[in-house]
């Protein structure tokens, strides 16, 4: 298993343009995430679903928009990019409740070092 | 709102030595998770462990440990014996309950720097 993929692994971008980050795993978890992690402020939730065809905000929802399409796969979208989005890109997934009401462990993917001049 | 406090921001020692990370969390809910998550040089996130707030018993993995205290409110992790490769970045951080989307909140981080 390759557990969680990003794709692209870095990317540099100018202000005002747009990409989408995909971030794939083949564990068949029913929860994925995308935080993102800048200098002394750990990982924040950018977004996260609960299931193919589900998206919610997470803690710094603006500026990004994200689908599940697949359950396999959670894409991460910036419309306009701004420089304030230099970060680096984390995509988690975890199996999310057990039926005992268990939270699973998120695994994570490699990230994804985006720079917006 | 959940907080997760490290107030270690880096921590230098010298191979062999016995190095504490602190976590201190801050959480209303009764039922709710801790983790501690490593991020080497290479940059990607190695999951090291999980406890429920049920759970206070402390947990021994190889030279690593966790003392799991909730009259306090911390997790704090312990290296014994330090070797280069610990070297990294270490997080903690609490989930939200059970019927939540099981969101995980980090702290800051801890940067350990193991040398000869």
């Amino acid at each position: 298993n390759a557990g969680v993929t990003q794709t692209p692994k870095f990317r540099v971008l100018k202000t005002g343009q747009s990409m989408t980050l995909l971030c794939a795993q083949d564990m068949n978890h029913e929860y994925m995430y995308w935080y993102r992690q800048d200098p002394g402020m750990g990982l924040r939730l950018i977004h996260y679903s609960v299931g193919e065809g589900t998206t919610a905000k997470g803690e710094v929802p603006d500026g990004y928009n994200v689908s599940r399409l697949k359950k396999q796969n959670f894409l991460l979208g910036l419309e306009s990019a701004a420089p304030s989005q230099t970060s680096v890109y984390f995509c988690a997934s975890s199996y999310g409740m057990g039926l005992a009401g268990v939270i699973d462990t998120q695994y994570f993917g490699p990230g994804t070092r985006l720079t917006v001049l | 709102a959940q907080k997760v406090t490290q107030a270690q921001t880096e921590i230098s020692v010298v191979e062999k030595e016995d190095v504490t990370l602190d976590c201190v969390y801050e959480t209303r809910d009764t039922t709710y998770y801790l983790f501690w998550y490593k991020q080497p040089p290479s940059g990607e996130l190695v999951f090291l462990i999980r406890r429920n707030s049920f759970d206070e018993q402390n947990e021994i993995s190889g030279r690593y440990s966790w003392n799991f205290q909730k009259s306090t409110s911390s997790f704090n992790f312990t290296i014994t014996a330090s070797q280069v490769v610990d070297s990294a970045v270490y997080f903690c951080a609490l989930s939200e309950p059970p019927g939540t989307a099981s969101k995980l909140t980090f702290g800051t981080g801890t940067r350990l720097q193991v040398t000869l």
